[in-house]
């Protein structure tokens, strides 16, 4: 099955740095990547859209420049917190899907990403 | 707008009982897909099942079946013959209509635990 990979795994940061999470599909062209934050106990949100050579569309309330993301090649997604500060703390977690007619979404581990 | 609904916060069931968790739906699209994901204390999300809206048969995986009330909008899970294994958090999704102009993306429900006890 197709293999996505998240980089680190978990992370702690002092609040005011920046964070740079990576989002790699092993094992096949990710036309698309998304990216997800989970509160605790919480469900799934949406934070941005990813096209591989193309702007980042972001929902609706997501900073686009505290959230960076850049979609360089079909295998590597990074978002970068900027800045960060303690109520950025959450999971986040990546997935790609292979074309714009597939309806699959292949998921990362996810990140954890602590500010203190 | 499209909205997924998971009522039941948490479940409980007897190891190889069979359990079904509630999920409806609200679009206005004609083609969209549903997903059940089960999400163990690790964090990583796991697929479990699809079902498009004009599949007429309902998915099946090994277990997992979907029970599929289009009228109604809805998408149950239902796990059969219950494990230990099966205790996380199970999460509904929806994808947008498949040529909507975007890039298909989920929509989650709040989701459900699941406890399964011996």
């Amino acid at each position: 099955g197709a293999v996505v990979s998240q980089h680190p795994s978990r992370v702690i940061c002092k609040s005011g740095t920046s964070v740079k999470i990576e989002c790699r599909s092993l094992d096949f062209q990710a036309t698309t990547m998304f990216w997800y934050r989970q509160f605790p106990k919480q469900s799934l949100m949406l934070m941005a859209t990813s096209n591989e050579g193309s702007k980042a569309t972001y929902e609706q309330g997501v900073e686009k420049d505290k959230f960076l993301i850049n979609h360089a090649s079909l295998t590597l997604s990074t978002l970068t917190v900027t800045s960060a500060h303690p109520e950025d703390s959450s999971f986040y977690i990546c997935s790609a899907r292979r074309s714009r007619l597939s309806y699959e979404q292949y998921f990362g581990p996810g990140t954890r990403l602590t500010v203190t | 707008a499209q909205k997924i609904t998971q009522t039941q916060p948490g479940m409980f069931v007897q190891e190889k009982e069979a359990v079904t968790l509630d999920c409806t739906y609200d679009t206005s699209d004609q083609s969209y897909g549903l997903f059940w994901y089960k999400q163990p204390s690790s964090g990583e999300m796991i697929f479990l099942i699809y079902q498009g809206s004009y599949d007429e048969q309902n998915a099946t995986e090994g277990r997992y079946s979907l029970n599929f009330q289009k009228a109604r909008k809805s998408a149950n899970l239902v796990i059969s013959a219950s494990q230990l294994g099966d205790s996380a958090m199970y999460f509904c999704a929806m994808r947008e209509g498949m040529f909507s102009g975007g890039y298909n993306k989920l929509i989650f429900g709040a989701g459900t635990r699941l406890a399964v006890h011996p």
